[in-house]
């Protein structure tokens, strides 16, 4: 079974510019979970999704946000970017309805300039 | 006060031993925890997980629960250089659908 897929995997991008990033779940997980990780913050929960709905969001602006396709394919978007928005973004994907078990794609790493 | 705490470490083990990892968390009714392992440059990978209070064995890992005490731990028993990595503890939020995660403890197993 093929696992959580993210692309792109590298991208660099200038401040005030947005990104959209794209999560393939493992096939017949419904619920998608989205992570910003950094050295200092460590793992920061962005949003999850199920069944196209967003059903928990984390403390991030407004700038961040994301939806879910019928595919449960997921997307999610960062716009005006920032320096501080330079992070490895985590996808990850639940078998579970509760979003507990979580299995990540490689990730997506994000610098701004 | 974190949600979810972890004593950031580095933990040194000489190979054999048994490493010990902690957590404590401030919801109360949280129902599911995690660990999870991270080796450097890769993503978090599920390890273990424990719904009830007591131990719960898997091969080398031992994951324990104290609802009362609102603290998880695990126990690495014969520890082996390869177990060296960031160990993340997570919590599955009261009401479900988040996921939260210290800030992890950096175990190195010395050969």
């Amino acid at each position: 079974k093929a696992g959580v897929t993210q692309t792109p995997r590298y991208l660099i991008k200038t401040r005030g510019q947005q990104v959209t990033l794209s999560c393939s779940p493992i096939s017949g997980h419904r619920s998608v979970s989205w992570y910003q990780q950094t050295p200092g913050q460590g793992l920061q929960f962005l949003f999850e999704y199920f069944s196209e709905t967003q059903r928990n969001k984390g403390n991030f602006p407004g700038r961040f946000s994301g939806r879910q396709f019928s595919n449960s394919r997921s997307e999610m978007n960062v716009s005006t970017l920032e320096l501080g928005d330079s992070a490895l973004y985590l996808c990850a994907s639940s078998p579970s309805g509760d979003a507990g078990e979580l299995f990540f794609g490689e990730g997506s790493r994000l610098t701004v300039l | 006060q974190k949600e979810v705490e972890q004593n950031s470490g580095p933990l040194s083990v000489p190979e054999g031993a048994i490493a010990s990892l902690n957590c404590t968390y401030s919801d109360r009714g949280s129902q599911s925890f995690f660990w999870y392992r991270q080796y450097s440059g890769k993503s978090p990978e599920l390890i273990m997980f424990i719904y009830s209070n007591g131990d719960k064995e898997d091969g080398r890992f031992t994951a324990q629960l104290n609802k009362a005490s609102q603290y998880v731990s695990l126990l690495i028993r014969d520890s082996q250089p390869s177990d060296s990595a960031t160990y993340l503890c997570a919590v599955n939020a009261a009401g479900g659908f988040k996921t939260i995660f210290g800030a992890g403890t950096r175990l190195f197993v010395k050969a």
